[in-house]
């Protein structure tokens, strides 16, 4: 089956950590997201990637980083840097064009205490 | 620029009624709009998407949203409710030339 692996489900760390969420897909997209979910406000782009090596800050990438070596995986480091690390964390792919629909990971929940 | 207004950040409904989720949005150009489900702990599934054929566009689920462009909407309904439908909505607006954003969404709740 083509989809969207996210892993871990659930994460935790300690403050001051950096950690690394790991997104691959087996659907041949080209682009590829991550989101952060917080009750509330919605689904916020924090980085993208439209080909291979790569990619856009969204609109909250402070204290992220990512990279795109390969088409299939899109990983997401959270940074010692970002304030408030707790929350949802959702990958996404699509085919490249704005009518393509976004496939989604099942998410990884991040805690950091 | 582009945005998504979802009226209503809580909605309940009893078993068998009629499922009414409100969505507006801005957009310049030509949107492209979604409609996206999120059940606890899992991603978002896409319903049903409107991207400039016929206005009316039929979902999975049963679900179904008119894009009415005079009204700036896409509404999405159910004409009866199952305790199955319980969960989060989400509306999303994207162009040719932009990202997709979404809305800040509508939690479901029905009421046996």
């Amino acid at each position: 089956d083509g989809g969207i692996t996210q892993s871990p489900k659930y994460l935790f760390r300690k403050e001051g950590q950096n950690v690394t969420l790991s997104c691959e897909q087996n659907l041949n997209h080209d682009a590829m997201y991550w989101y952060r979910q917080d009750p509330g406000q919605g689904l916020r782009l924090i980085y993208y990637s439209q080909i291979v090596n790569d990619f856009q800050k969204g609109d909250i990438a402070e204290g992220y980083s990512v990279s795109r070596e390969k088409k299939e995986s899109f990983p997401l480091t959270v940074t010692s840097a970002q304030k408030n690390p707790t929350a949802f964390y959702l990958c996404a792919s699509s085919s490249s064009t704005g009518a393509s629909p976004l496939h989604f990971g099942n998410g990884t929940r991040l805690t950091v205490t | 620029a582009q945005s998504v207004t979802q009226l209503g950040s809580h909605v309940s409904v009893s078993e068998g009624a009629l499922v009414l989720l409100r969505c507006n949005y801005s957009s310049s150009v030509p949107p492209y709009l979604f409609w996206y489900v999120q059940y606890p702990n899992q991603g978002l599934q896409l319903l049903l998407k409107y991207t400039s054929a016929a206005t009316l566009v039929k979902g999975i689920n049963g679900f179904e949203a008119e894009f009415k462009k005079s009204e700036t909407s896409f509404h999405l309904t159910k004409p009866s409710a199952h305790m199955s439908d319980a969960a989060e909505y989400f509306c999303a607006v994207s162009s040719q030339n932009e990202k997709l954003t979404f809305g800040t969404g509508t939690r479901l709740t029905i009421i046996p």
